[in-house]
């Protein structure tokens, strides 16, 4: 399967911890999104990257959330001292970047359930 | 600020019923307006992507339309696995991020 993966696929914790969420986005894709969804709500745009380089970050972003990508490839996303309106799916996505707006594709996300 | 509305937010229809879901959009410069499929547990499933009024795209019992304030997901005679969340999103500006709707819920019954 050469899809979006994610992992892990559930997280439970204790309010206050840190959490890290890892994105391998499909191979050939230079860009690569993380959103976040609630129950009920359409996913809410949090960052992207083109390559390696982090272009765009949602006001949703606080300071406790961190993003990166290294080396172009894989992404990893970040919460610290988490809260319990940080509970939520976190879903990431690739596409290519050439000829207009590519299609996305979603990975099945990681459901984050803050205790 | 970009804004989606889809209606209605839950649909209910027995197999074989034709319908149709609504997507409104406002967006300054439309660069591509999406649809995906989302079932429980998942992430969404792209369908289709449409870029200009008048275009229209098809893939077995779904057609989406897109005019200039509005994109319509035709669902012609369906089955009980087309149930599914389908959600709506547009991309604007020079973007890269999609601003989706809150999604129409779909069942079919039997």
């Amino acid at each position: 399967d050469t899809g979006v993966s994610q992992n892990p696929r559930h997280k439970i914790t204790k309010r206050g911890q840190n959490v890290t969420f890892r994105c391998d986005p499909i191979s050939e894709h230079n860009r690569l999104y993380w959103y976040r969804q609630t129950l009920g709500q359409g996913p809410e745009f949090l960052t992207y990257f083109q390559n390696e380089a982090q272009l765009e970050k949602s006001r949703l972003l606080s300071d406790r959330f961190s993003a990166e990508r290294p080396k172009g490839s894989f992404s990893t996303l970040e919460i610290q001292r988490t809260e319990q309106g940080d509970s939520a799916m976190y879903l990431c996505a690739s596409s290519l970047t050439t000829g207009g707006n590519q299609p996305q594709h979603f990975g099945d996300g990681t459901r984050l359930s803050i205790l | 600020e970009d804004q989606v509305t889809q209606s209605p937010e839950a649909l209910r229809l027995q197999e074989g019923e034709s319908s149709s879901l609504n997507c409104s959009y406002t967006v300054s410069g439309l660069r591509g307006l999406f649809w995906y499929r989302q079932d429980p547990g998942k992430g969404p499933e792209f369908l289709f992507t449409l870029y200009s009024a008048g275009e229209e795209k098809e893939k077995e019992r779904l057609k989406a339309t897109l005019t200039k304030k509005e994109s319509f997901l035709h669902i012609t005679a369906p089955k009980p696995e087309d149930s599914a969340t389908y959600l709506c999103a547009s991309g604007g500006g020079t973007a890269s991020k999609l601003t989706f709707g809150t999604g129409t819920r779909l069942q079919v019954t039997l």
